[in-house]
């Protein structure tokens, strides 16, 4: 299976600064990359697909990046509705696999 | 607009099997521009994937899992099911229906409500 790792675990940030979240994978998985964004109580939500396509819903201060194994999700400008867990996740092998997450709680 | 609504159990006992099932609304289950499936949360964890089912008779399971896995299709219904025997208390979860959409690189665009499932006696 392909292991996505994350990092880091927790960010704390205030609203209107840049957010950097990182995940890698065990081996090169060509950018079959996809980012979601999680909420309290409520399902994941499609954020990033193919890396690096914006899903309908998000503002452009969302974007994401990366080839190989190394994939970043960066906002631009926090807002207070961004804080949330991002999960990663691969499709590029079968089992599809997830990243732990990264929190990312106001400071 | 698409919706997901799950329904089943919230409350299955030990050594029997969870059966959950996905109702979808606004569109159709069937045909070759999606696939169907099936993820859980353990409680404060990350997500899981359980398995998807596409073009209503293919399907793909996580082999930790796909000795006691089911997801199937009533296209009649416009609903597909997952069932999961012989659970443990280490399936006790947060399980989620959801939609794979083939033009949005495969990813889940769509997500039912989940359902939060505990194993116990």
């Amino acid at each position: 299976d392909i292991v996505l790792t994350q990092s880091p675990a927790t960010l704390s940030l205030s609203p209107g600064e840049r957010a950097t979240l990182s995940c890698r994978a065990s081996q090169s998985i060509s950018g079959q990359l996809v980012w979601y964004q999680q909420k309290p109580g409520q399902a994941p939500r499609l954020l990033i697909y193919d890396a690096s396509k914006r899903a309908t819903g998000f503002p452009a201060r969302f974007s994401g990046s990366g080839s190989g194994t190394d994939y970043t999700l960066t906002i631009s400008s926090l807002e207070p509705e961004d804080f949330a867990v991002y999960y990663c996740q691969q499709r590029f092998n079968w089992p599809i696999t997830f990243g732990p997450g990264t929190r990312l709680e106001i400071k | 607009q698409l919706q997901l609504q799950q329904s089943g159990p919230g409350l299955v006992k030990p050594s029997e099997t969870l059966s959950l099932t996905c109702s979808v609304s606004g569109g159709s289950i069937s045909g070759t521009r999606y696939y169907w499936g099936w993820l859980r949360q353990h409680p404060e964890k990350g997500l899981e994937w359980i398995g998807s089912i596409y073009n209503s008779e293919t399907t793909y399971y996580n082999p930790s899992l796909k000795s006691r896995v089911t997801i199937s299709v009533d296209t009649s219904k416009n609903q597909f099911s997952l069932k999961l025997t012989s659970v443990t208390a280490a399936d006790t979860a947060v399980y989620y229906c959801a939609r794979r959409l083939i033009a949005a690189g495969y990813a889940y665009d769509y997500w039912g409500q989940g359902t939060l499932v505990a194993v116990s006696s």
